[in-house]
């Protein structure tokens, strides 16, 4: 079974709609991460957590919100999803406490709004 | 400025050829570097990481690290086809939390 698992793999949505992108992970990590990538820009950090009771905006957070349910759940909603919010969508998980420590990315999730 | 740019190809190499990719970053305070191979349609899995100056090798991947210029190269000796994806960069810029940028990324293929 993968480590860190996203659903769903593939949405195509519609202007206003909300949405969940839900991820989980059995690697035991207390970090968690959801980025976005788009051709040409690479992957930019919208959310992450350090710990359950932890969240923090990354670079582009404006119309994106995250819940951390549980150690190993970490959830990313589009309020009103518009189409520049079309991408492919990474959760990632990390260790704490290492000083160089490896980001573990899910399998990702394409979104589009039409 | 971006704060980490890669060139963003497309790299092509003959198999057997050594590849070379390049990064530079813009924060000079930054400390660890990463190199990520994503496979079209894949997640980005680690390749290679360096956190001081100089060449780290680890099997046909060397990564090379200079802070002074603030670039940091990955070399790919003996090149296979299955070595053709997208190389991301990433650059962690502090040691107390999870701030990572990464690059667009460099496309490289590796014809037989």
């Amino acid at each position: 079974d993968a480590d860190v698992t996203q659903t769903p793999r593939n949405r195509i949505t519609k202007t206003g709609k909300r949405i969940m992108l839900e991820c989980s992970q059995t690697k035991g990590h207390d970090r968690m991460y959801w980025y976005r990538q788009d051709p040409g820009l690479g992957l930019r950090l919208i959310y992450y957590s350090f710990d359950v009771k932890d969240i923090n905006k990354g670079e582009i957070s404006d119309g994106y919100s995250v819940s951390r349910q549980a150690q190993a759940k970490f959830s990313l909603s589009l309020e009103s999803a518009i189409p520049n919010q079309t991408a492919l969508y990474f959760c990632a998980t990390s260790d704490q406490g290492l000083v160089n420590n490896e980001q573990f990315f899910g399998p990702g999730t394409r979104l589009t709004v039409l | 400025q971006k704060e980490v740019e890669q060139n963003s190809g497309p790299l092509s190499v003959p198999e057997g050829a050594i590849a070379s990719l390049n990064c530079t970053y813009s924060d000079r305070v930054s400390q660890s570097f990463f190199w990520y191979r994503q496979y079209s349609g894949k997640s980005p899995e680690l390749i290679m990481s360096i956190y001081s100056n100089g060449d780290k090798e680890d099997g046909r991947f060397t990564a090379q690290l200079n802070k002074a210029s603030q670039y940091v190269s990955l070399l790919i000796r003996d090149s296979q086809p299955s070595d053709s994806a997208t190389y991301l960069c990433a650059v962690r810029r502090r040691q107390d939390n999870n701030d990572m940028r990464f690059g667009a990324g460099t496309r490289l293929t590796v014809k037989p």
